[in-house]
């Protein structure tokens, strides 16, 4: 009951396009949700986070969208530039200072 | 930079050894995790220790342990190495059990040959 799924698993957009990935989970007792962003030979930088309290949180182009009732949440990149060419985890965990149950991961590549 | 900071950066050794990777969290922050990147498993928990008690463990091998000294550094054993022990192995550190934010450090690479 701890998975959680990501999808998908590599996207190509074109600079200036829209990204979006898409997460879902199981387990109901999860309320956080960031997004970690990979960079190659980097660890995991947090991006974004959202609680289920509410349905959208927008930073710059970065948006979560949340649905508690589909268990689902998705990170929208708008105008995705080059430089966001990475790769992108979603995670939840059940409360404050947790572990982090990581999704598998998406692959992103804006091409110019 | 996260102010995470983990050494070494790489390290290959041979299977049945046993290594020791180390953790200093940002200034201040009192809970150290461990996680284990690999290709096939994904990013995976390994243990949490708040100021210095273990606090949470995951799926970590009896083989694997992990203690937080009193300068809050933390340190991850690894011993009798497997093949399927090569992978990325990532501190995090956050301020307290009611932080949410988990900072990453830059990892350590292990090769088991």
């Amino acid at each position: 009951q701890q998975q959680v799924k990501q999808s998908p698993q590599s996207l190509i957009v074109q600079k200036g396009g829209i990204s979006i990935i898409n997460c879902a989970y199981e387990n109901t007792a999860f309320d956080y949700f960031p997004w970690y962003q990979q960079f190659p030979g980097k660890g995991p930088a947090l991006l974004i986070a959202i609680r289920p309290d509410v349905s959208e949180k927008k930073e710059g182009r970065f948006t979560i969208s949340f649905n508690k009732s589909a268990k689902q949440f998705s990170l929208h990149i708008m105008d995705s530039q080059p430089g966001d060419s990475a790769t992108y985890f979603c995670a939840a965990s059940r409360s404050s200072g947790d572990k982090l149950t990581f999704g598998t991961g998406t692959r992103l590549a804006v091409r110019p | 930079d996260s102010g995470v900071t983990q050494t070494p950066k790489h390290l290959i050794t041979a299977t049945g050894q046993r290594v020791t990777l180390r953790c200093s969290p940002r200034s201040g922050d009192l809970s150290v995790y461990w996680y284990q990147q690999s290709l096939d498993q994904g990013l995976q928990f390994l243990i949490q220790y708040y100021n210095g008690e273990e606090r949470a463990k995951g799926n970590i091998l009896e083989r694997f342990s992990a203690q937080q000294f009193p300068d809050l550094h933390s340190e991850l054993n690894l011993s009798s190495l497997e093949l399927g022990d090569s992978a990325l192995y990532f501190c995090a550190s956050s301020l307290a059990v009611s932080t949410d934010t988990q900072y990453f450090g830059p990892g350590t690479r292990l090769t088991v040959l």
